[in-house]
């Protein structure tokens, strides 16, 4: 059965340093992979995508992504982080025959000044 | 327009109550869902409209009563809720098909039962 692993509950990082949060899935073929953010008491919004092609995706806000097969990962990155970054990040992958959005446990991401 | 529009963003209800969630999209999708989300954790998903007609029901129980009128309204009706039914209720839309298989939420209705 396809799943996601986000194995770092919280993250904190200072204001204006990098970032990677991380994300390994289990998935028999090559899979649909997303990451969502979701600020307190709202919804969840796409980040980025990956279906195919280039590994490397680029995202909303600043953020990228980069798919490695070969370790199951799609880790979420940014060069230069800012307090408004500060919020849930859901690694997600869409269940084989679509419509079912399958969510890892997230990583909280607290900033600092 | 890319929005979806939940109502009420909040809601308090008794265990005898019943009450409806509303939800409404005009991008022309073509599929609807409600999750369920707990503080602290991921959304759930409870059920999944395809053109209409329901596609997946994830085992929910029969308190909730999700209905698809149109193609751009989603409603979770909702009768005898327990106390651990309080959580926030996220609705979402995609197009089905497509190869923009992302969601689009809403920012949910915050559900206590008392």
């Amino acid at each position: 059965a396809q799943s996601v692993t986000q194995p770092d509950i919280h993250i904190t990082v200072s204001e204006g340093a990098s970032l990677e949060l991380r994300c390994n899935y289990s998935y028999g073929a090559t899979p649909y992979l997303f990451w969502y953010v979701q600020s307190p008491g709202q919804g969840l919004q796409l980040l980025l995508k990956y279906f195919s092609g280039d590994t490397l995706v680029q995202g909303i806000k600043g953020f990228e992504a980069e798919f490695k097969r070969s370790q199951s990962s799609f880790n979420l990155r940014k060069p230069s982080v800012h307090w408004s970054d500060a919020a849930e990040y859901f690694c997600a992958v869409l269940h084989t025959g679509g419509f079912k959005t399958i969510f890892g446990a997230g990583t909280r991401l607290f900033v600092k000044a | 327009d890319t929005e979806v529009t939940q109502t009420p963003k909040h809601l308090v209800m008794g265990m005898t109550n019943k009450k409806s969630l509303k939800c409404e999209q005009h991008m022309g999708h073509r599929a609807m869902y409600w999750y369920k989300q707990k503080a602290k954790k991921p959304p759930e998903l409870m059920f999944v409209y395809s053109y209409e007609k329901l596609s997946i029901n994830e085992s929910v129980p029969s308190r909730f009563s999700p209905e698809c009128p149109n193609s751009s309204l989603l409603n979770l009706h909702l009768h005898a809720l327990q106390p651990e039914d309080s959580a926030l209720y996220l609705c979402a839309s995609s197009q089905p098909g497509s190869s923009n298989e992302k969601l689009f939420f809403g920012s949910g209705t915050q559900l206590s039962v008392l």
